[in-house]
């Protein structure tokens, strides 16, 4: 699976919105892009995925570049239930694991 | 439905004790996953299985056996624990393999090996 890059740490204010950019400039053709988050104490929990287009859910938006060697995962009102680590992920579909980064470390501000 | 669980959630062992981390998922997933994570790190693969019966290798495989006798179950041993499996080892699963599916998380098991 290819590599990503994220910022260490973000900081935000509650109810702002949020953008956590990741980099994968060695991204195929093949590879979804992943999002995962892991509040304090739990276990990962997906937040979004896509290909190439846009995507939108009830947790977040993820915004794909075009070339798609970046991407965005944005939360549109931060909460300080936000508060977690966020892994930006590639896989193909013959991978059989995810390959998790050190991942970007979100604080919420109240 | 209570996804994907994990037993027991801490346990402190010796250096040299052995013991069994179980993981059961009741999705009627193929695909099952061991993962450990270091404080400040991200999850490295353990062992994985891809159906009853069947196991392979991850990353960080050494010291490590598992086991896949029902379809529900993942088990993860350590035969002879050492300082450094000291971790959060966590459990996933998914229905089959392909880059859109997401992995379902277990909360995780703390050990501590002294």
């Amino acid at each position: 699976d290819a590599k990503t890059t994220q910022p260490n740490s973000m900081e935000s204010n509650e109810e702002e919105p949020v953008h956590l950019p990741c980099n994968h400039s060695t991204i195929s053709g093949t590879d979804y892009i992943h999002w995962y988050r892991q509040l304090p104490s739990q276990g990962p929990e997906y937040v979004i995925h896509g290909l190439t287009s846009n995507v939108n859910n009830r947790m977040a938006s993820l915004a794909i570049a075009e070339d798609r060697k970046s991407s965005t995962l944005i939360l549109h009102r931060a909460t300080l239930r936000d508060a977690a680590v966020y892994y930006c992920i590639l896989r193909d579909n013959y991978g059989q694991n995810f390959v998790f980064g050190p991942g970007t470390r979100l604080s919420v501000l109240p | 439905n209570a996804g994907v669980t994990q037993t027991p959630k801490f346990r402190v062992l010796k250096t040299g004790q052995s013991m069994t981390l179980l993981c059961a998922q009741d999705m009627n997933h193929e695909y099952m996953y061991w993962y450990r994570q270091d404080p400040g790190m991200g999850l490295r693969l353990i062992h994985y299985s891809v159906g009853e019966g069947t196991t392979a290798k991850g990353e960080v495989p050494d010291g490590y056996n598992v086991s896949r006798l029902k379809k529900q179950n993942f088990l993860l041993g350590l035969e002879s624990a050492a300082p450094s499996q000291t971790s959060v080892y966590f459990c996933a699963s998914t229905n089959r393999q392909g880059g859109y599916n997401e992995q379902f998380f277990g909360p995780g098991t703390r050990l501590t090996v002294l």
